[in-house]
């Protein structure tokens, strides 16, 4: 069965600092991953995904996410974060057969001193 | 750019009572999605429907539980006798099957009292 493991329930960064939000996931084939975004009071927005191809995916708002296939991870990067990236971030996983059902990590709330 | 759209988005009810969480899919997508996410919880995959059918549904998925798309536009998810733990938001989701993505609505948070 797939699962999805996002170890840091909670990060504090500084505003204009790097960022990094470990997912690791459990599937026993190529996974489709996706990692989200949940503002307050949204839903739940796709920042990447990653089918195959380049392993290194760039997404919307300034952030990647590199999928290692040897440590089945999917971590999500952004160089610099800014005090609007404060939000809820979930990393997913899904069968690579289109049309399934999504499992999903945890979350990471991510919080931005000024 | 088009929007899965979920009413209400705050939902009080009494135990026992029948509710019916209201989602509009994106327009000429096929697939739909419920999920939910109890408070602190993991987002947990509840059903899938496609062709008038439901396709895949969890454990969580009882006879409490059933989906309609009544008309070409609206996707119901009906709780007939609400519990106390189904207190929780719950996402609508539908699918772009040319790009793979499933895109979500902004949820409606069901509280059970």
């Amino acid at each position: 069965a797939q699962s999805v493991t996002q170890p840091d329930i909670h990060i504090t960064v500084s505003e204009g600092a790097s960022l990094e939000l470990r997912c690791n996931y459990s599937y026993g084939a190529t996974p489709y991953l996706f990692w989200y975004v949940q503002s307050p009071g949204q839903g739940l927005q796709l920042l990447l995904k990653y089918f195959s191809g380049d392993t290194l995916v760039q997404g919307i708002k300034g952030f990647e996410a590199e999928f290692k296939r040897s440590q089945s991870s999917f971590n999500l990067r952004k160089p610099s974060v800014h005090w609007s990236d404060a939000a809820e971030y979930f990393c997913a996983v899904g069968a690579n057969q289109g049309a399934q059902k999504l499992v999903f990590g945890q979350g990471t709330r991510l919080t931005i001193n000024p | 750019e088009p929007e899965v759209t979920q009413t209400p988005s705050h939902q009080v009810t009494q135990m026992g009572q029948e509710v019916i969480l209201r989602c509009v899919p994106i327009s000429n997508h096929l697939y739909f999605y419920w999920y939910r996410q109890i408070l602190g919880q993991k987002v947990e995959f509840l059903v899938s429907f496609y062709n008038n059918e439901i396709s895949e549904k969890s454990e969580i998925f009882d006879d409490q539980f059933s989906v309609e798309r009544p008309d070409g536009s609206n996707f119901t998810l009906k709780i007939r006798s609400t519990k106390l733990e189904d207190s929780a938001m719950y996402f609508c989701a539908s699918f772009e099957r040319s790009k793979n993505i499933q895109y979500f609505g902004a949820g409606t948070r069901l509280s059970v009292l």
